[in-house]
C-alpha cells in the first residue's frame, strides 16, 4: 500500500528556473507535512515544513502550497541553482511518524 | 555539539552474520528512530523509541532488533543478515515526542550482505 505518492521521480531545470514537486498521500491523519532535501552521502535535512491549517509556507526561495481537500502539497523551488540540485521527499507525518514519498532527484544545470 | 552519530559508516557482511549499528545523540532528545533507504522507495521506518526503555515497531521490523538503555544511544541488531537487508540505514533523534519538526538524521550506515 503506498500511502505517498511522489512526482515526477527527477527532474532536471535549468538555473534560474522554478522546480515544482508534488506529493499526494491517502492517510487524512497526517497533521504535519514536511519536504526533506538529501545530498548524496548524507543524511536527509528538514528544509521546509507546513501544518494543514494554512495553504502556504514560504521561506526564501522555497515554498510549500497545500491543498487539504485534494489531498496533495508541492514544493516549489524559485530562481534554482545549481546547489540546489539534490534528491527531494515528502514525509507527511502524524504523531511521531513521518512516512517518506519514494523521493524526486533534482538536476539544476548551470 | 556532534549531533545523530552513527557507525560504521559501511559493512560488508556475509548471509547468516550478525551486527550491531550503533547510533547515538547527544541532544538529550527523547525519541530516536531507525530508517532503511532502498533506491526508488524512501525511508522506512524499522523501529522507533520514545524514551529510555520504550520501543515499538515501524513499518518495516522483521529481521531487526532494537533497545534503549540509555537516552544517548539506540542501537539496531541484525540478527541473521539476509541479501535483502542490503541498503543505507539511517538513525533519526527528535525532542520532545511529537515535535517532528526538530528531527535531525544522522550520516548513515551503508550495508552490504553477500
Amino acid at each position: 500500500q503506498q500511502q505517498v505518492k511522489q512526482s515526477p521521480q527527477s527532474l532536471i531545470v535549468q538555473k534560474g528556473g522554478i522546480s515544482i514537486i508534488n506529493c499526494a498521500y491517502e492517510n487524512t491523519a497526517f497533521d504535519y507535512f514536511p519536504w526533506y532535501q538529501q545530498f548524496p552521502g548524507k543524511g536527509p535535512a528538514l528544509l521546509i515544513a507546513i501544518r494543514p491549517d494554512v495553504s502556504e509556507k514560504k521561506e526564501g526561495r522555497f515554498t510549500i502550497s497545500f491543498n487539504k481537500s485534494a489531498k496533495q502539497f508541492s514544493l516549489h523551488i524559485m530562481d534554482s541553482q545549481p546547489g540546489d540540485s539534490a534528491t527531494y521527499f515528502c514525509a507527511p507525518s502524524w504523531g511521531n511518524m513521518l512516512t517518506f514519498g519514494g523521493g524526486t532527484r533534482l538536476m539544476v544545470k548551470p | 555539539n556532534a549531533g545523530v552519530t552513527q557507525t560504521p559508516k559501511f559493512q560488508v557482511l556475509k548471509t547468516g552474520q550478525s551486527m550491531t549499528l550503533q547510533c547515538a545523540q547527544d541532544m538529550n532528545h527523547e525519541y530516536m528512530s531507525w530508517y532503511r533507504q532502498d533506491p526508488g522507495m524512501g525511508l522506512r521506518l524499522i523501529h522507533y523509541s520514545v524514551g529510555a526503555g520504550i520501543t515499538d515497531q515501524g513499518e518495516v521490523p522483521n529481521g531487526y532488533n532494537v533497545s534503549r538503555s540509555t537516552t544517548e544511544d539506540f542501537p539496531l541488531r541484525l540478527l541473521s543478515a539476509a541479501p535483502s537487508q542490503t541498503s543505507v540505514y539511517f538513525c533519526a533523534s527528535s525532542s520532545p515526542p511529537g515535535r517532528i519538526e526538530t528531527q535531525y538524521f544522522g550520516p548513515g550506515t551503508r550495508l552490504l550482505v553477500l
